[in-house]
């Protein structure tokens, strides 16, 4: 079955240091790849997607992230966190569902919390 | 702006009671959907339709049903036959049901407590 991947359930990084929060998927088609930022009772935003081309992907508030086919991954980066970044992470995998398409298969997210 | 908007942000129910839950985008997206958002376990579908007049089941339909009578509308029934309905809703909505470019955009959650 599908199924997405979150390995770490809380991170704590210092402010200004990197980051990278993991992401695993199993599908077995070409994936639609996202990952959405939540805060404290808020709805989800979209950080980035990947759907083909380039497998580093660009997107808002400076992350990145990067497709790696061999190894079904497709792991969040910051090179430098700021306070403002404290918030719960999640990664998803479009799929086709029911014989349409449109479904998002999420992980179970990853909370992360800034040091000053 | 342009947006989906959920209302009310906070709802308490006595048990046995239906509730529901508004959901409204003017985006003039084709496809919306429902979620729901328990700790630790991230997003499930509930329901999802891709035109009007028209919507399927998702992973835990069961004790919820919807409707999409209109093309910017789909609120979402909580019954009282959804066995542990406390949780964090969250509706969303894309320009179609496909993953051509398509991105699925999220309204800010409406809470149901049970009480």
């Amino acid at each position: 079955a599908q199924s997405v991947t979150q390995p770490d359930i809380h991170i704590t990084v210092s402010e200004g240091a990197s980051l990278e929060l993991r992401c695993n998927y199993s599908y077995g088609a070409t994936p639609y790849l996202f990952w959405y930022v939540q805060s404290p009772g808020q709805g989800l935003q979209l950080l980035l997607k990947y759907f083909s081309g380039d497998t580093l992907v660009q997107g808002i508030k400076g992350f990145e992230a990067e497709f790696k086919r061999s190894q079904s991954s497709f792991n969040l980066r910051k090179p430098s966190v700021h306070w403002s970044d404290a918030a719960e992470y999640f990664c998803a995998v479009g799929m086709n569902y029911g014989g349409s398409q449109g479904n998002l298969i999420f992980g179970k997210g990853t909370k992360l919390s800034v040091k000053p | 702006d342009g947006g989906i908007t959920q209302s009310p942000k906070y709802l308490f129910r006595k048990e046995g009671q239906n509730v529901t839950l508004s959901c409204e985008q003017n985006l003039n997206h084709d496809a919306m959907y429902w979620y729901r958002q328990d700790p630790g376990q991230g997003l499930r579908l509930i329901y999802y339709s891709q035109i009007v007049n028209d919507f399927q089941k998702g992973d835990i339909a069961e004790g919820y049903s919807v409707s999409r009578e209109k093309k910017e509308s789909f609120p979402l029934t909580v019954t009282s036959a959804q066995k542990n309905p406390t949780a964090f809703y969250l509706c969303a909505s894309s320009i179609r049901l496909d993953w051509s470019g398509n991105t699925i955009y999220f309204g800010e959650g409406s809470w149901l407590t049970v009480v």
